[in-house]
């Protein structure tokens, strides 16, 4: 069975730092790793995704984040906090169940970002 | 612009008090997924539907179901809500049931029991 880990439940930077989420997987197959965004009384939005192409994927609002096979990591990264960035993060891994042939998304716990001036 | 849509975003129901929420779609897409999802937790998948054939989780209440009239619309039914099922139900649609396919959510719908 595939799971995610996100560590870190609460991530703390100032405007202009670095953002780093973590994300740790685990898979018995090549996964698919996606990064959800969530505003406050949101739905989630896909801020990218990898399904094996490039290690490193570019997405929306200057994240991106790289597959490390290695290290069964899929950390989110953005150079320059912005205000706008405060949010919950999910990472999840896409497990397509064999006997039904789902798309199935496992959603890690999750990872709140606050950014103060 | 194609989007998922939830209707209504917040509502109020009374304990035992049937509820149906709904959702919308118009990206014509085959699958439509419910989840439930709790004040800090990840979103959690109760059942979706490929077309017209449903899929229940293993652990999702007999107290939830689901129908989905045509490829545009799917509702939840919660037959007799407690105070437990109160939380924020996010539906979600993929274009088909491929592992590396995005799912598109919907803005939610926040649920409260009295």
């Amino acid at each position: 069975a595939q799971s995610v880990t996100q560590l870190g439940s609460h991530v703390s930077v100032s405007e202009g730092a670095l953002v780093l989420l973590r994300c740790n997987y685990s898979s018995s197959v090549p996964p698919y790793l996606f990064w959800y965004v969530q505003y406050p009384n949101q739905g989630l939005q896909l801020l990218l995704k990898y399904t094996s192409a490039a290690t490193l994927v570019k997405g929306i609002n200057g994240f991106e984040a790289e597959f490390k096979k290695s290290e069964t990591s899929f950390h989110l990264t953005k150079p320059s906090a912005h205000m706008s960035d405060a949010a919950e993060y999910f990472c999840a891994v896409s497990d397509l169940m064999f006997s039904g042939g789902y798309n199935k998304l496992i959603f890690g716990a999750g990872t709140r970002l606050a950014v103060h001036p | 612009d194609a989007m998922v849509i939830q209707n209504p975003r917040y509502q109020v129901t009374q304990f035992g008090k049937p509820v149906t929420l709904s959702c919308s779609q118009t990206l014509n897409h085959n699958v439509m997924y419910w989840y439930q999802q709790k004040s800090s937790q990840a979103p959690k998948l109760l059942f979706h539907y490929y077309d017209k054939d449903f899929n229940n989780e293993a652990d999702t209440p007999d107290n939830f179901q689901s129908r989905r009239p045509n490829t545009s619309f799917c509702f939840l039914d919660i037959r007799s809500p407690g105070l437990g099922d109160a939380a924020m139900y996010l539906c979600a649609t993929s274009r088909d049931q491929t592992a590396s396919g995005e799912q598109y959510f919907g803005p939610g719908t926040r649920l409260t029991v009295t």
